[in-house]
């Protein structure tokens, strides 16, 4: 069973082109994230929506616009992808939002790479 | 400014002993700790949480420590096996919506 599954796994692409990735929880979670980790390794927030309502977006370019179908389902579409665009993407979950003790359950992460 | 720093990029240690890690913050005021584990290619994975009037946590051969005065969180693995070795970040909870990731521990355990 998994909890939080992300496709594609990988994804290599020409800069200029436009490119989805898709998350799915099945963990009844209210809330779901992307992550962006650099080369550095460096986990940092991009979005976070709650039952399909967007409550973060961290000052990231307009290129990157998240979509919440439905609670269960947080998908990130870029548009004109450039080189610096390059790195893994995490899709996480909890339960809900602004719970200080909440854990966030991570999927396997997507592998871009824009060449 | 705002800053969460693990305190090695890589620690290698051998099997038996304990691994000692540390988080420090900056110009956070968290109620609370947390430490994933994340191995190579996968996506992190939670491992413990620790509440600010709590001095210390356990979970099987884990430890972790929280002084708000030193403003520092200590992770411990006793009997470390190679089983072990993983990526640990700390991370702690900013103005209750977002979590903040530290720079991670490489930690490597030999046999």
């Amino acid at each position: 069973d998994t909890a939080v599954s992300q496709t594609p796994k990988y994804l290599v692409t020409q800069m200029g082109n436009d490119k989805s990735i898709k998350c799915e929880q099945n963990l009844g979670h209210d809330t779901m994230y992307w992550y962006k980790q650099d080369s550095k390794k460096f986990l940092k927030i991009m979005f976070s929506y709650n039952n399909k309502e967007l409550i973060i977006n961290e000052t990231v370019p307009n290129r990157f616009s998240p979509k919440s179908p439905d609670k269960a389902h947080l998908n990130l579409h870029i548009n004109s992808l450039e080189l610096g665009d390059s790195a893994v993407y995490f899709c996480a979950s909890s339960q809900s939002s602004g719970g200080v003790e909440e854990t966030q359950y991570f999927g396997p992460g997507t592998r871009l790479l824009v060449l | 400014s705002q800053k969460i720093e693990q305190n090695s990029e890589a620690l290698n240690i051998q099997e038996g002993k304990t691994a000692t890690l540390t988080c420090n913050y900056t110009n956070y005021s968290p109620a609370y700790l947390q430490w994933y584990r994340q191995d190579p290619g996968r996506g992190p994975v939670f491992l413990l949480l620790i509440r600010e009037n709590e001095k210390e946590k356990r979970k099987e051969r884990l430890k972790v420590t929280f002084d708000t005065t030193l403003k520092q969180s200590l992770f411990h693995i006793t009997a470390s096996q190679p089983a072990d070795s993983a990526t640990y970040l700390c991370a702690l909870w900013h103005n209750t919506d977002k979590l903040i990731f530290g720079t991670g521990t490489r930690l490597q355990v030999f046999p």
